[in-house]
């Protein structure tokens, strides 16, 4: 079955850095793009980042770009999200998603995983 | 950017009630527009995909309806396994964003 594996979160002061790591299993990981999306405490849903299956083309939400990088190693079939430049409005649980895109409109997020929790403070 | 709003923002209601929420998007999606359950403290998980085609495994006591800019996500008869927050999420826009809707939170009357 399915499985999607978030790891690497934790308690990191404003200004520095945290690289998350999504480890899938169970599907064939290369033939699908992948995001990451993040919920604050007490808040809503965020999409945060996709990459492409084969990692050709990456697109970030407005308020990490520059600052976040998305990327995967196929080869691992892991999923990585490197933050950096972290502020206390990046305080979230991150969640990584795959991507199922049937084509006309049928599209969604249809595996999750079960979230890491990232909280900037100093 | 598109924008979504779903209402209402919460609603109480009680087991064996017919509940609708609907989602409002700023600029025509055609179908593609998702929804989500989510239970505290777990990650989402799709219920409705292209508007109105369950998901595999989902109880068919939810549909879904609608297009272009208005959608609605129906539970015919509220189970108390269905007390959650749900969202609402738009494909068309990318990739500009795949937009969640603020959420519907369904609890006990």
């Amino acid at each position: 079955q399915v499985q999607l594996v978030e790891s690497g979160g934790g308690v990191v002061q404003p200004g520095r850095s945290l690289r998350l790591s999504c480890a899938a299993s169970g599907f064939t990981f290369s033939t699908y793009a992948m995001h990451w999306v993040r919920q604050a405490p007490g808040k809503g849903l965020e999409w945060v980042a996709i990459i492409y299956n084969d990692g050709s083309n990456k697109y970030y939400t407005d308020s990490v770009k520059g600052r976040f990088t998305i990327s995967r190693d196929n080869s691992k079939n892991t999923l990585y999200l490197q933050m950096n430049s972290l502020t206390a409005q990046d305080t979230a649980v991150y969640y990584c998603a795959r991507d199922l895109n049937e084509g006309s409109g049928a599209w969604r997020f249809d595996s999750w995983g079960q979230g890491t929790l990232v909280t900037v403070s100093s | 950017a598109i924008q979504l709003t779903q209402s209402p923002s919460s609603l109480s209601a009680s087991a064996g009630d017919r509940v609708t929420i609907t989602c409002r998007t700023s600029q025509g999606i055609s179908s593609a527009l998702a929804w989500y359950q989510q239970k505290p403290g777990k990650a989402p998980k799709v219920l409705i995909y292209g508007a109105s085609s369950l998901e595999s495994g989902v109880p068919s006591r939810f549909s879904g309806s609608g297009s272009g800019t208005d959608f609605t996500l129906t539970i015919s008869s509220l189970q108390p396994e269905d007390f959650a927050t749900y969202y609402c999420q738009q494909f068309n826009s990318y990739p500009d964003g795949f937009t969640f809707g603020p959420g519907t939170k369904v609890d006990i009357k």
